[in-house]
This record gives C-alpha cells, structure tokens and sequence, in this order.
C-alpha cells in the first residue's frame, strides 16, 4: 500500500523568501513521486516528478525536490517565491512503473500563499 | 506535453437530472484513465479507474450505478452523474496515461453544480 503526508495545510511566505512544503510517502515498492500545482478551478499542473536516477529534480517555474530514502521525504522547494507561485500543491505517489493501470495516490494539499 | 481535455468546463442542471462528463485524450491513445473528484479546499479523491474496452474499476464507497463510467475508445472516457442531486455537486477531474511513462496528465475538470 501507498500513502502522502504533506506536512501543512497552509504556508505562507513573503515575495522573495523561500518555499518548502513538505511531503514524506510510504510504499512497499521503488516509488514514483510527483508534485502537482493546481490553480483555482483548474485541473492539475506537474511541476516535476521522480522515477529514477538522479535524486535532485528540476521541475518547472523555477522549483524543485530531492528524493530522500532514508528519510521517505519528497519535499519541494523554490528558492525565491513569487506572487505567481500561489496556488494549491499536491504530493503524490504511485508505482506506475509497474502498471499503466495503477494509482496515483495524492496528499491531502498545501496552499502557498504569498505575502507582498 | 500530452494533452487531456474535459468537456464542459461548468455545467449547471436541476436534481434528478443525468450529466455527462466527456474526458479525451488528444495527443496520445490512453487504455487507463482515471476520475476523481474534488470538494472545495480537499484533495483528489479517486472515484474510479477506466478500462478501454472493459467495466471501470470503483473505489470502495463510490456508488457504480449513481457514477456510470464508459471508456469506449482509447482516447475517450465519459462518466455520466445520473439522477443528480445537490450533494454530487464537485469538482470532477479526469486523467489519462499513456502508459509506462511514470506520468499521469490532467483535464481542466469540470465544475457540476445541481439546484
């Protein structure tokens, strides 16, 4: 079985400050982990995902997350945010790899807001 | 990238009416798609996995007979809310894969609100 945790409902950070939403996964097999943006009433957005290979991903809009086994966190960081940057962000798991037809399992969502 | 489309984007009906909710891929041939729902402030909850050619898969808690999903193509799946009442109003989402390539993609979603 797989599962997200992200860690915060709710960040908030300045213009220009960093961003660090958290997201820690379980699963029973070499995982694929994503990150998603979703803005209001739109569909969902991948900012980066992780497979295999190199644990430092770059994703899009100047964000990205390392892979950390040892620690089963997946966090996302940018390091200076902007007013664009608010939105809801989802953390996600799934072990696609193994079939086309398996879930995608998603976290409970952290809403970035931006402080001027 | 790959592109999902969702078709309507809002639609609007009175309680006891069905809706359809069309999900196509326009880019690549999808065998599995998938359909969530979303309330406000809430992540994705996944209602069902469709099979091209096959019965979808429900999640446990998701009514099959209320939530009528048909995947008769390879790039279209529908799911179609029968008998609507105000409590199915959401946001419902739908996503496809192309297949082994650690990716899902995304519709816009469509907002459905019964009165």
């Amino acid at each position: 079985a797989q599962s997200v945790t992200q860690l915060g409902s709710h960040v908030s950070v300045s213009e220009g400050a960093l961003v660090l939403l958290r997201c820690n996964y379980s699963s029973s097999v070499p995982p694929y982990l994503f990150w998603y943006v979703q803005y209001p009433n739109q569909g969902l957005q991948l900012l980066l995902k992780y497979t295999t290979g190199a644990t430092l991903v770059k994703g899009i809009n100047g964000f990205e997350a390392e892979f950390k086994k040892s620690e089963t966190s997946f966090h996302l960081t940018k390091p200076s945010a902007h007013m664009s940057d608010a939105a809801e962000y989802f953390c996600a798991v799934s072990d696609l790899r193994y079939s086309s037809a398996s879930k995608i399992i998603f976290g409970s969502g952290t809403r970035l807001s931006i402080r001027p | 990238g790959a592109v999902v489309s969702q078709h309507p984007s809002w639609v609007i009906c009175k309680s006891g009416t069905s809706v359809k909710i069309e999900c196509r891929s326009l880019d690549f041939q999808a065998t599995t798609m998938f359909w969530y729902r979303q309330f406000p402030k809430q992540s994705l909850m996944l209602m069902a996995t469709s099979n091209e050619g096959s019965k979808a898969t429900y999640e446990q808690g998701v009514e099959k007979d209320k939530f009528l999903i048909n995947h008769a193509s390879l790039t279209l799946s529908t799911l179609t809310v029968t008998s609507a009442h105000p409590e199915d109003s959401s946001f419902y989402i739908c996503s496809a894969t192309p297949g082994h390539t650690g990716e899902l993609f995304f519709g816009e979603g469509s907002r459905l609100t019964v009165l």
